[in-house]
């Protein structure tokens, strides 16, 4: 079946560092590409999306490119802040339903 | 604003004691859904509306139920709750559910039935 995995964490790292948080899929289909993020006490937001093979998402400083070849998205960020601190999922959906299929997410840790 | 609005936030409820979480979206969406967080498994879908009067299942829907009777509100019904239920949920909604839309998230609810 469908599904995404995630690299497990939590993954630390120093203010300023450069951050990937690895995301490989399978999918019958083709995919639209999500990652999104949990700040501490608060529901998910998206952070960037791709919906075809080799296009980047970037927002806020980050990128994903979605690699069909390796059929992964994962999620890069040249200099994290600690600000940055959160739960990061990648998810994806198939245009024939209309659910997103989840990994187990990633919590991320900046220490100053 | 736009927002997605879950109560209550927290609850801690005991078995068998019949319970609902509302959920209201005021940005006009077709598409809400309910979804389950738990450590390590991510998040699962439990049910979703595509529209008003229109509940689909989703992965887990067993021990849930929900209705659709207003375009905003999705609540979330345990009819008899059990302590597997014990969890994070959440609310979201989506302007169609067509997968380019992003989802809108609520803050979240944390349940625990002892």
């Amino acid at each position: 079946g469908d599904s995404v995995t995630q690299m497990e964490g939590p993954v630390t790292l120093s203010e300023e560092a450069f951050l990937t948080i690895n995301c490989t899929y399978t999918a019958t289909g083709y995919p639209s590409l999500f990652w999104y993020v949990q700040y501490p006490g608060e529901g998910l937001q998206l952070l960037l999306k791709a919906t075809k093979a080799d296009d980047k998402g970037s927002n806020k400083g980050f990128e994903a490119t979605y690699r069909k070849e390796t059929t992964s998205f994962h999620l890069e960020k040249g200099s994290v802040q600690v600000s940055d601190s959160a739960v990061y999922f990648c998810a994806l959906s198939l245009d024939s339903n209309y659910q997103l299929i989840w990994g187990a997410g990633t919590k991320l840790i900046i220490k100053p | 604003e736009a927002q997605v609005t879950q109560n209550p936030r927290y609850l801690i409820t005991v078995t068998g004691k019949k319970l609902t979480v509302t959920c209201s979206q005021n940005m006009n969406h077709e598409y809400m859904s309910w979804y389950r967080q738990d450590p390590g498994l991510g998040l699962r879908q439990i049910y979703y509306s595509m529209n008003v009067e229109v509940t689909d299942k989703g992965d887990v829907p067993e021990g849930y139920k929900v209705s659709r009777k207003e375009k905003r509100n999705f609540p979330l019904i345990l009819e008899s709750p059990s302590p597997n239920q014990t969890s994070l949920y959440f609310c979201a909604s989506s302007l169609t559910g067509d997968s380019n839309q992003p989802q809108h998230f609520g803050d979240g609810t944390r349940l625990s039935i002892l």
